[in-house]
């Protein structure tokens, strides 16, 4: 089983300031998952990705395979940013998600 | 467009009673559908899992089970509910390989 690692696992910061979020996992994997869980508990998806970086609106999302780690970064935080977010790796041939704990983020006005 | 549906939102048994927990999926066939936990500040844990009609995995020893009696239905049940089993049940599907996208939940909680 992949085991996945996130750090921090709480995060406040003040509006405006640039976060990074980050996920290591143990075995070598086709692609990584960002997920965003808001208070109310409903999860979205971010991002998949297998490569280098990919970028949507203030998220940026990095991965180095080599060194099995995964950034996600936000840029100009902004209050409606505060949720938990969770990574994920394949697992089985890609049918099922191993799931990182979550990083609770607090963006503060 | 794809959209994945949940119901009830919200769901208080008591413990000993029976759970009906819907998930449909519009606007695909034949996804990988999946069933999620999440206790009160917990991960998120998978439950089941399923490739095709009538195909389901089990990832935990539990007194849930999970049926898949049409491709975009998924439905999970247990006879006798335990105080544990309460928590926030998430649907999800996805195509092998690619990303899963998740519906909005229920949130059982067992008296």
């Amino acid at each position: 089983k992949n085991e996945v690692e996130q750090s921090p696992q709480n995060l406040t910061a003040q509006e405006g300031e640039f976060i990074t979020i980050n996920c290591s996992y143990s075995v070598g994997i086709s692609a990584l998952h960002w997920l965003q869980q808001h208070p109310g508990g409903g999860i979205v998806s971010l991002f998949m990705l297998s490569s280098g970086k990919k970028k949507h609106g203030r998220l940026i999302a990095t991965i180095n395979i080599q060194e099995k780690h995964s950034s996600l970064h936000i840029t100009a935080s902004h209050p409606r940013d505060s949720a938990v977010y969770i990574c994920a790796v394949p697992f089985q041939g890609a049918q099922k998600l191993v799931f990182g704990q979550g990083t609770r983020l607090t963006i503060n006005p | 467009s794809q959209t994945i549906h949940q119901w009830p939102a919200t769901l208080v048994q008591p413990v000993g009673s029976p759970l009906s927990l819907e998930c449909t999926v519009e606007g695909t066939s034949n996804p990988n559908l999946y069933w999620y936990r999440q206790a009160a500040g917990r991960g998120l844990q998978l439950l089941f899992y399923s490739v095709g009609i009538g195909q389901i995995s089990s990832e935990v020893p539990q007194n849930l089970s999970a049926s898949r009696p049409q491709d975009r239905q998924f439905i999970l049940s247990s006879k006798k509910l335990l105080l544990s089993d309460s928590g926030f049940y998430l649907c999800a599907w996805s195509r092998m390989g690619h990303e899963q996208f998740f519906g909005p939940g229920t949130r059982l909680t067992v008296l």
